[in-house]
């Protein structure tokens, strides 16, 4: 078992540009989940798909950001017109529910820097 | 915010010394997740425990869970040098726990 995969461990985007981030969540799991961690804010829940389906987007920002699970395999976070401040750790984790506090497997995350 | 603000920060301990880890939460919950964060990686869950449980021990850790006074610790017994990392306690906001809330995290150098 790989754990959640994500692509790029890295990425440097120029201000303006968009930056597509890329989860592969844990093979089975019905959950996936997306949060961003920065050093001022901690870790913040951003969004999550059960089934593939968005279920609860209320960590969005309004703008620029959006999230798809066009299959069971795997989830993306597209970020329009990225801002200095969007600079931050993306964590994707999946669960094999979304209930009863099943444990949520994270992955290792995409360092998102904006210039 | 969820949290209180006595949280500590970082802690710096030697190898072998016992250490206890605290948060406190403003909003009522019915569980606290301990969770452990490495460089480079991401959160894992450590402990699970709830609120009629008081106490839950798994290895060399021990959580406690006090509900009238809204708190809960997390004991290392003996740590070792691979316990070095960030530790967080985590709620879930009340949504029955798909939504992961954390606390700011100590750093347990």
């Amino acid at each position: 078992n790989a754990g959640v995969i994500q692509t790029p461990r890295h990425k440097v985007t120029g201000k303006g540009q968009e930056a597509t981030l890329w989860c592969e969540p844990i093979s089975g799991h019905s959950a996936v989940f997306w949060y961003r961690q920065t050093i001022v804010q901690g870790l913040e829940f951003l969004t999550y798909f059960r089934n593939q389906a968005p279920i609860d987007d209320s960590g969005m920002p309004k703008e620029r950001f959006s999230a798809q699970m066009p299959n069971q395999s795997h989830s993306t976070l597209k970020i329009q017109s990225t801002q200095p401040q969007d600079s931050a750790v993306y964590l994707c984790a999946s669960s094999s529910r979304d209930w009863g506090y099943a444990e949520q497997f994270f992955g290792p995350g995409t360092r998102l820097t904006v210039l | 915010s969820q949290w209180g603000e006595e949280n500590l920060q970082a802690l710096s301990i030697q190898e072998g010394e016992d250490v206890t880890m605290n948060c406190s939460y403003k909003t009522y919950t019915t569980v606290v997740q301990w969770y452990r964060q490495k460089s480079g990686k991401g959160p894992a869950q450590l402990i699970l425990i709830r609120s009629n449980e008081r106490e839950k021990r798994s290895g060399r850790l021990r959580a406690t869970l006090d509900t009238s006074s809204q708190s809960s610790s997390l004991s290392i017994t003996g740590t070792l040098a691979t316990d070095t990392a960030v530790y967080f306690c985590a709620t879930d906001a009340g949504t029955g726990g798909y939504k992961v809330v954390f606390g700011s995290g100590t750093r347990l150098l």
